[in-house]
């Protein structure tokens, strides 16, 4: 049980492009999704906490503007990337809380390239 | 100073070695830990998860959780090659707050 799924796994995209990437939850509901960004050899950085039905909270220093979330159901989230650059290429993993729990359940992760 | 502290290695060990992991934290309000393996290019996989002090056990995976010395551990015994991951700790104070998380320990069990 507890399995997150990415879609796509990976992509690459022309700068200046959009990239929308997909988070859900399979086999539980999730009230609170997250997304983060993992650069080489680093541990994850948070970007931004996304709860079913209302605003993200973005992390300081995240621009809200270029990486849009919506969590659209208690199984879906998605995160946006607008006018994408090369230096917005990096490993982006999204994870899940199931209702009542604090743990938390991460993507395989989304590998972002752009060219 | 670090809310949590973790020592990167990278650490290697023989096969059969029982590895020992460690993370220290400074935020007394830390209730809830995990601890995640990450391997090349995946998402993290939850191994452990333990609430407030104390130990647990999981096949080959032992948690423990000392709240006094603010100091958590993971024991892995018998350890395999396909071990060999960054293993990372993490915690939170509960109520659907962000988990922080401590810098990974890479680990390579060789034949």
């Amino acid at each position: 049980g507890a399995v997150v799924s990415q879609h796509p796994s990976w992509v690459i995209c022309k700068s200046g492009t959009s990239v929308k990437i997909e988070c859900r939850s399979l086999d539980f509901q999730a009230t609170t999704m997250f997304w983060y960004r993992q650069f080489p050899k680093q541990s994850l950085m948070l970007m931004a906490t996304s709860n079913e039905g209302s605003k993200a909270t973005y992390e300081q220093g995240v621009e809200k503007d270029k990486f849009l979330i919506n969590h659209a159901s208690l199984t879906l989230s998605t995160l946006t990337v607008t006018s994408a650059h090369p230096e917005d290429s990096s490993f982006y993993i999204c994870s899940a809380s199931p209702w009542g729990s604090y743990e938390q359940y991460f993507g395989p992760g989304t590998r972002l390239t752009v060219t | 100073q670090k809310e949590v502290e973790q020592d990167p290695g990278p650490l290697s060990v023989p096969e059969g070695a029982i590895v020992s992991l460690n993370c220290t934290y400074s935020n007394s309000a830390f209730q809830y830990f995990m601890w995640y393996r990450q391997y090349s290019r995946k998402g993290p996989e939850l191994l452990m998860y333990t609430y407030s002090s104390g130990n647990k056990e999981d096949g080959r995976f032992t948690a423990q959780v000392d709240k006094s010395s603010k100091y958590i551990s993971l024991f892995i015994r018998d350890s395999q090659p396909s071990d060999s991951a960054t293993y990372l700790c993490a915690m939170n104070p509960g109520g659907y707050n962000k988990l922080i998380f401590g810098a990974g320990t890479r680990l390579a069990v060789h034949p």
